[in-house]
């Protein structure tokens, strides 16, 4: 089983939609949670840190469930310019060395319709 | 605007080559990673490295080989590269705190490296 997985999509949507993504990861001693947004040939960047409480920002919030060990992203009212492969990320401690290390999901890719 | 500069932003080598890739970053951050990716995958990390230190070595083939030369730079030296290295590299920063790197992590641009 992958440390953290994604469904990869794509996920075609009309603009003006509700889309929601999840994101199920396998260590619960992991510290901490974000999604970032990458578009086509870029870097990826940070769309927003998950809290315990959720969080909003805009038309994006983010949920994150300890218990059944997943984080969620709902995007409202989509936007063209929302297309974009979305990344789920989560800081974990290693069994082992007791490390922390960022463990990427696989991504899921949005394209919004006109 | 990224806080975290690499250079060069592409870069075209052959397998017999020597070359170096460069992170820079001012942002006090003590943690940086280097990643690589391939095509429609996630980044993969390869190095960490916490307070100037290598702290994490992901297997990565020893034509790979990193330096953090100060708390602000980053380098990754290739050499021998095989043409399946041929990917975008990206290196990232974040903060340490109590010991655990933390926080978000910052990305640079990347560059895109062309084996031949």
């Amino acid at each position: 089983r992958k440390e953290v997985e994604q469904d990869p999509g794509p996920f075609n949507v009309p603009e003006g939609a509700t889309v929601a993504f999840n994101c199920t990861y396998s260590n619960s001693a992991s510290q901490s949670f974000f999604w970032y947004r990458q578009d086509c040939r870029k870097e990826p960047k940070l769309l927003m840190s998950v809290y315990s409480s959720g969080n909003e920002d805009g038309r994006f919030t983010a949920q994150l469930n300890r218990a059944s060990q997943y984080i969620s992203l709902l995007i409202r009212d989509s936007k063209l310019s929302d297309s974009a492969t979305y990344l789920c990320v989560v800081n974990m401690k290693r069994r082992v060395t007791g490390t922390y290390k960022y463990i990427f999901g696989t991504g899921t890719r949005l394209k919004v319709l006109a | 605007d990224t806080e975290v500069t690499q250079t060069p932003k592409h870069l075209v080598m052959g397998m017999t080559n020597k070359k170096s890739l460069k992170c820079e970053q001012h942002m006090g951050h003590r943690a940086m990673y280097w990643y690589k990716q391939k095509a429609k995958k996630p980044p993969e990390l390869m190095f960490v490295y916490s307070y100037e230190k290598l702290s994490i070595n992901e297997s990565v083939p020893s034509r790979f080989s990193p330096e953090c030369p100060n708390s602000s730079l980053l380098n990754l030296h290739l050499h021998a590269l095989q043409p399946e290295d041929s990917a975008l590299y990206l290196c990232a920063s974040s903060l340490i705190i109590a010991g655990v790197n933390t926080g978000e992590l910052f990305f640079g641009e990347g560059s895109r490296l062309t084996v031949l």
